[in-house]
């Protein structure tokens, strides 16, 4: 499969735990996305990098929040202390570098936390 | 607030019927916008991408318009399917570095037999 692949699928944690997810993008992508979905919405931007550089990121990502995407290739996203209001669908996408480069979604990561 | 508004919520037709789902935005300024079709549990797939200078654009069934002026979208999807069922997403991108999408909170499409 040489699409976007997001581990785990589903992840479900207490409440202070700390989660980590991982996103493989499309190999030659440059740019990788974090998004986030919670039930019956559009998915909100997180922050985005180009290669290992992490571009920007939305006030969304609260310092709990830290991504990284340490060679330039696959990206973790990592909550710290997660809350009940962290839980939602995480979706990672890549593309190539151009800003009408369309942008390959993951099947996401769902979390729950308890 | 860059915001983009989608109609309507949700949308039930019969199989082989025609649909049109309508988008507004307030993203300034302006990129391209894009539709994107996701399923239920699954990662969105886009269906159609038109910059500022497209008004029309087709993907088989699928057909988007844009008016840049009036900052409207529609996708018409001709002859549904059932597998035509899922939500459809109202993208809009700024002029910014990265590309960073802004979603609608999308029209959720069922299609009976």
């Amino acid at each position: 499969d040489t699409g976007v692949s997001q581990n785990p699928r589903h992840k479900i944690t207490k409440r202070g735990q700390n989660v980590t997810f991982r996103c493989d993008p499309i190999s030659e992508h440059n740019r990788l996305y974090w998004y986030r979905q919670t039930l019956g919405q559009g998915p909100e931007f997180l922050t985005y990098f180009q290669n290992e550089a992490q571009l920007e990121k939305s006030r969304l990502l609260s310092d709990r929040f830290s991504a990284e995407r340490p060679k330039g290739s696959f990206s973790t996203l990592e909550i710290q202390r997660t809350e009940q209001g962290d839980s939602a669908m995480y979706l990672c996408a890549s593309s190539l570098n151009s800003d009408l480069g369309e942008q390959y979604f993951g099947p996401g990561t769902r979390l729950t936390v308890t | 607030k860059n915001q983009v508004e989608q109609s309507p919520q949700s949308l039930i037709i019969l199989e082989g019927k025609n649909c049109t789902l309508q988008c507004n935005y307030t993203v300034s300024p302006f990129s391209n916008l894009r539709w994107y079709k996701q399923d239920t549990g699954r990662g969105p797939v886009s269906l159609t991408i038109m910059t500022f200078s497209e008004n029309t654009k087709s993907n088989g069934r699928y057909t988007a318009t844009l008016d840049a002026d009036t900052k409207q979208s529609s996708l018409h999807i001709t002859a549904s399917q059932l597998s035509d069922s899922a939500s459809y997403i109202c993208v809009v991108s700024a002029k910014s570095s990265g590309d960073k999408l802004t979603f609608g909170t999308g029209t959720r499409l069922a299609v009976r037999p």
